[in-house]
């Protein structure tokens, strides 16, 4: 499968802990997202990194969220001191990122991982 | 700032009825615009796109056309399958391929 793969699937986890969220992207896209979505609701756009850098960061992104992209290659998303509210959907896309005919804004999602706080 | 807003379900019809959801936009520049869709335990996967006025979006027997003039790209297919039950989203690329969506339409077709 060369799709982009999202690890855990679901996790659950006690309001106060600390969890950390795996996305591996199409191998040949420079371009990794993620985003949120809570039930009933789009995704939200949260952060993306061209190769390992991390060009934007969105309100959304509290300062108990980070993320990386060490090598360029995969990515993780840690919650630092989990709430209630951090509840939800968390995927990641991945792109090329060119603007090339058939690839203008083409996200590749993963299944996502979602996070259940108790 | 960019936003899109879509028709509300969620929609029930039955097999092989003309299928519309609609989506309007607020942006500033000339955004393209998009339809994932999202079946049943799997992931977004890009539906159709459209990336200036006028141009029609096509896959599936879904289509869209982009409308300036109007802030819109509905969604319509002629005659829906019993397969296309799923979560359909709109969206606009707000650049850097950052994608803005609507909150979804859930259809659900009978047989």
């Amino acid at each position: 499968d060369t799709g982009v793969s999202q690890d855990p699937r679901h996790k659950i986890t006690k309001r106060g802990q600390n969890v950390t969220f795996r996305c591996d992207p199409i191998s040949e896209h420079n371009r990794l997202y993620w985003y949120r979505q809570t039930l009933g609701q789009g995704p939200e756009f949260l952060t993306y990194f061209q190769n390992e850098a991390q060009l934007e960061k969105s309100r959304l992104l509290s300062d108990r969220f980070s993320a990386e992209r060490p090598k360029g290659s995969f990515s993780t998303l840690e919650i630092q001191r989990t709430e209630q509210g951090d509840s939800a959907m968390y995927l990641c896309a991945s792109s090329l990122g060119t603007w090339a005919a058939g690839g203008a804004g083409e996200l590749f999602f993963g299944e996502g991982s979602r996070l259940t706080v108790l | 700032g960019n936003s899109v807003t879509q028709m509300e379900g969620p929609v029930t019809l039955s097999e092989e009825a003309f299928l519309t959801i609609n989506c309007t936009y607020t942006a500033t520049g000339y955004p393209s615009l998009f339809w994932y869709v999202q079946y049943p335990g799997e992931g977004l996967q890009l539906l159709l796109k459209a990336t200036k006025a006028d141009d029609k979006g096509s896959n599936k027997g879904f289509e869209a056309t982009y409308r300036k003039e109007t802030t819109s790209f509905h969604l319509e297919k002629g005659s829906v399958q019993v397969s296309d039950s799923a979560v359909y989203f709109c969206a606009l690329s707000g650049g850097a391929q950052k994608l803005v969506f609507g909150q979804g339409t859930r259809l659900t077709i009978n047989p």
